[in-house]
C-alpha cells in the first residue's frame, strides 16, 4: 500500500497570506489527523476528521481549519498567516481513528512564513 | 492543561551504551504509543502499550507501561548509530480522543 502523502512538501508565504495543505491517507483509512510540529512546542494536535466530519479539535485559533472529502483526502487551511505559524505540518491516517489505532504519518509540509 | 512530560530532552551516548527515556502523564492514559523520528523525517510508529504494567520487547528495545497507567519508559540496550533520532511518547488522556505527545528525547550516538 502507498503511504500517506502530503503536498506540497515545502511552502514559503508572507504574513497575512493564507495557505492550503493537502493530505492523502493510506487507502482504506478513514481518519485523518493533523499536527503542528515546532522545536519549541513539539507535536501538537490540530484536529481529526473522520467520514468528512471534524471529530476532535485541538487548542488552535480559528485561523486553522480543515475539511475532509468523501475519498478521505483532507485539507487544512491557515488564514492570515503569522510568523509563529512557521512549522512542519504533519498529517496522520488511521483506519478508524480509535484510541488503539496505529497512526501513520506523512512526510509533512514545511511551512515558512516570512 | 493536559500534559505528557518526557525526559531527558537530549541524550548523548557512546555506541554500545544503553539509553532510556521516560514519559509521565498528569492523568491516566488509556494507552501509550511510542514513535521514532529520524532527522529530517516524520514520526514512525514503534509500539503501543494498553495494559497496566505491560512490557513489550522489540529486539534491543524494551517498552514498559506503569501500573497506574501514568508513566512509561523506552529502554534501548547496546545502542547503535542507527538508533539516532528523536523518540516520542504519546497517549490519550482520561478518555480523550486527542493524542497528546511528549516533547521527545533526542538521541545521538557517537561511533
Amino acid at each position: 500500500k502507498a503511504g500517506v502523502t502530503q503536498t506540497p512538501r515545502y511552502l514559503i508565504k508572507t504574513r497575512g497570506q493564507q495557505v492550503t495543505l493537502s493530505c492523502s491517507p493510506i487507502s482504506g483509512h478513514r481518519s485523518v489527523s493533523w499536527y503542528q510540529q515546532t522545536p519549541g512546542q513539539g507535536l501538537q494536535f490540530l484536529f481529526e476528521y473522520f467520514s468528512e466530519t471534524q471529530r476532535n479539535k485541538g487548542n488552535f485559533p480559528g485561523r486553522f481549519s480543515g475539511r475532509q472529502f468523501s475519498n478521505s483526502r483532507s485539507e487544512m487551511n491557515v488564514s492570515t498567516l503569522e510568523l509563529g505559524d512557521s512549522a512542519l505540518y504533519l498529517c496522520a491516517s488511521s483506519s478508524s481513528g480509535g484510541t488503539t489505532d496505529t497512526q501513520y504519518f506523512g512526510p509533512g509540509t514545511r511551512l515558512t512564513v516570512l | 492543561g493536559q500534559q505528557v512530560m518526557q525526559i531527558p530532552q537530549y541524550q548523548h551516548v557512546q555506541e554500545g551504551e544503553d539509553f532510556t527515556t521516560y514519559c509521565n502523564s498528569s492523568t491516566t492514559l488509556s494507552n501509550i504509543q511510542w514513535y521514532k523520528q529520524r532527522p529530517g523525517g516524520h514520526p514512525v510508529f514503534l509500539i503501543q502499550l494498553v495494559k497496566s504494567g505491560e512490557v513489550k520487547k522489540q529486539k534491543r528495545l524494551t517498552f514498559q507501561f506503569g501500573e497506574a497507567k501514568k508513566n512509561s519508559s523506552l529502554h534501548i540496550s547496546a545502542t547503535q548509530t542507527t538508533d539516532v533520532g528523536t523518540y516520542f511518547c504519546a497517549g490519550f488522556q482520561g478518555g480523550s480522543e486527542k493524542l497528546v505527545f511528549g516533547k521527545g528525547t533526542k538521541l545521538t550516538v557517537n561511533p
